[in-house]
C-alpha cells in the first residue's frame, strides 16, 4: 500500500492476556517507530528501528512490552499480560533513514483493556 | 532532556477568526520542529517543518509557522479558520542529538464555532 499500515484497528483483550500489534511500514522507508497516545498524554515515544542497527528501545515502559521487526519492513508489538492501563492508541511511523524530515503515520490500534 | 510544551490543552475560536496555537521547545542546539494535525480516528499528517533558513514556514490547509530562538517558540498561525480546521494539533522536535526519537508534546484540541 501507499501508507503506514496497522492492525488491528481496535483490539479489546481481558486483563491478563498477551497482544500483538502489527504495522507495516512504507516500502523503502528503514526507519519506523512505535508511540502509544494516551488521553491527555500526547505520543509517547515506545521504540525506534533504523535498519540492521540494535533497536531504541528506551522508551518501552516495563519488560511485558517487546517488538520487533523482521527483515527491515514490517515489526510487531506485543505486550504481554495486558493491564488497564496498557489501553490506548498504539501508533507507527516511518521514515526515510537519516532524512531528519516527516513521519508518516498510521491510523493506529486502539487497545481496550478490560 | 529534550521537551515540548504546549499550553493549552483546549482551544475554541469561531469560523472565520484568526488562530494562533502556542508551542515551546527546549532543546540544546538548533532544532528540527514539525506541527502535525490529527483528525478524529485517524493518523498524524504534517502540516509544516523547520530545518533552518527562513524562520516563517508554510504549510499546507493555510497554515504558517514561526520560529523564534530567543523564546524557544514555534507558534502555529492561520488568519481565517474553517470549520474543518477542528481537529488536534501536536507540535514536536526531531531528530534529537544522537538518536532518531523524535518528541511531540502533548497537544491542542481545537474546535471552531460555526
Amino acid at each position: 500500500g501507499a501508507g503506514v499500515s496497522q492492525s488491528p484497528s481496535n483490539k479489546v483483550t481481558e486483563k491478563g492476556k498477551d497482544v500483538e500489534l502489527r504495522c507495516d511500514p512504507i516500502s523503502g522507508h528503514t526507519a519506523l517507530y512505535w508511540y502509544r497516545q494516551s488521553l491527555g498524554q500526547g505520543l509517547e515515544f515506545l521504540i525506534y528501528f533504523q535498519g540492521n542497527s540494535a533497536p531504541d528501545k528506551s522508551g518501552l515502559p516495563s519488560d511485558r512490552f517487546s517488538a520487533e521487526r523482521t527483515g527491515g519492513s514490517v515489526s510487531t508489538l506485543t505486550i504481554q499480560r495486558t493491564q488497564q492501563e496498557d489501553s490506548a492508541v498504539y501508533l507507527c511511523a516511518s521514515s526515510l533513514a537519516g532524512s531528519s524530515g516527516e513521519l508518516f503515520f498510521g491510523e493506529g490500534s486502539r487497545l481496550t483493556v478490560l | 532532556a529534550q521537551s515540548v510544551t504546549q499550553p493549552d490543552i483546549h482551544i475554541t475560536v469561531s469560523e472565520g477568526a484568526s488562530l494562533e496555537l502556542r508551542c515551546n521547545y527546549s532543546y540544546g542546539a538548533t532544532p528540527y520542529l514539525f506541527w502535525y494535525v490529527q483528525s478524529p480516528g485517524q493518523g498524524l499528517q504534517l502540516l509544516l517543518k523547520y530545518f533552518s533558513g527562513d524562520t516563517l514556514v508554510q504549510g499546507i490547509k493555510g497554515f504558517e509557522a514561526e520560529f523564534k530562538r530567543s523564546q524557544s517558540s514555534f507558534n502555529l498561525r492561520k488568519p481565517s479558520v474553517h470549520w474543518s480546521d477542528a481537529a488536534e494539533y501536536f507540535c514536536a522536535v526531531g531528530p534529537t542529538s544522537g538518536t532518531y526519537k523524535y518528541i511531540f508534546g502533548t497537544g491542542t484540541r481545537l474546535k471552531v464555532l460555526a
